[in-house]
């Protein structure tokens, strides 16, 4: 069975700093990890997709890297700002599972001024 | 273009009743999928349809079912509500059934059940 781990839970950090997520999953056989942003009380909004070929994304200030060996993920989020408090969730697409995502519990961040 | 929408934004129903949420994915998309989140865990995956086929399901009981319209628009219905069916109710769609496609999920819809 797929799991899926975010660590640390929670992350405070002062305005402008850079941040690394972590997110790490227990089957390596994974088609895809997708970062997403959840706001309190909203949806999920897409942040990157990173195929299993691929070993990074970036989009503008967020970079996501893919070890599917080790089966561990990283988002990377320079100069941060206090729009980017929110929780940020990882999910993989396992194999075999057609597109169903397994996520983590997601990590809490805020950023204060 | 619109994203994938939800209906109703909130709803709040009591135990033994029964419930049916609607989601319009993003025009285009044949792909629908529900999740749900509980307060502080993250999404489930409850059910896939694509071209209006089960393709997919969770690890959820009977009382949880699903549809998928002409229209690719998708309907979650639940029966005999628990307190625990309280949760965030989530719909994604993505063009195609197949894992190389991004998910988009809709805003959700919350569901309280007294």
């Amino acid at each position: 069975k797929q799991e899926v781990t975010q660590i640390p839970a929670a992350l405070s950090v002062p305005e402008g700093e850079n941040l690394v997520l972590n997110c790490s999953f227990t089957d390596s056989a994974i088609y895809n990890l997708q970062w997403f942003r959840q706001d309190p009380g909203k949806g999920l909004t897409s942040l990157l997709l990173i195929q299993s070929s691929q070993r990074e994304q970036t989009s503008g200030r967020l970079n996501a890297s893919l070890d599917k060996s080790s089966g561990r993920s990283t988002l990377y989020i320079a100069a941060s700002q206090p729009g980017d408090s929110a929780t940020y969730l990882c999910a993989v697409v396992k194999t075999g599972t057609a597109s169903k995502l397994t996520f983590g519990t997601g990590t809490r961040l805020q950023v204060t001024l | 273009d619109a994203g994938v929408t939800q209906s109703p934004t909130h709803l709040i129903k009591t135990r033994g009743q029964h419930v049916t949420l609607r989601c319009s994915p993003i025009s285009g998309h044949k792909s629908v999928s529900w999740y749900q989140q509980v307060l502080g865990q993250g999404p489930q995956f409850i059910f896939q349809y694509y071209e209006k086929e089960e393709r997919g399901r969770g690890n959820f009981p009977d009382r949880f079912s699903a549809r998928q319209f002409p229209n690719y628009s998708s309907e979650l219905n639940v029966n005999a509500l628990l307190l625990g069916d309280s949760a965030l109710y989530l719909c994604a769609s993505s063009p195609k059934q197949g894992v190389n496609y991004e998910q988009y999920f809709g805003p959700g819809t919350r569901l309280t059940v007294t």
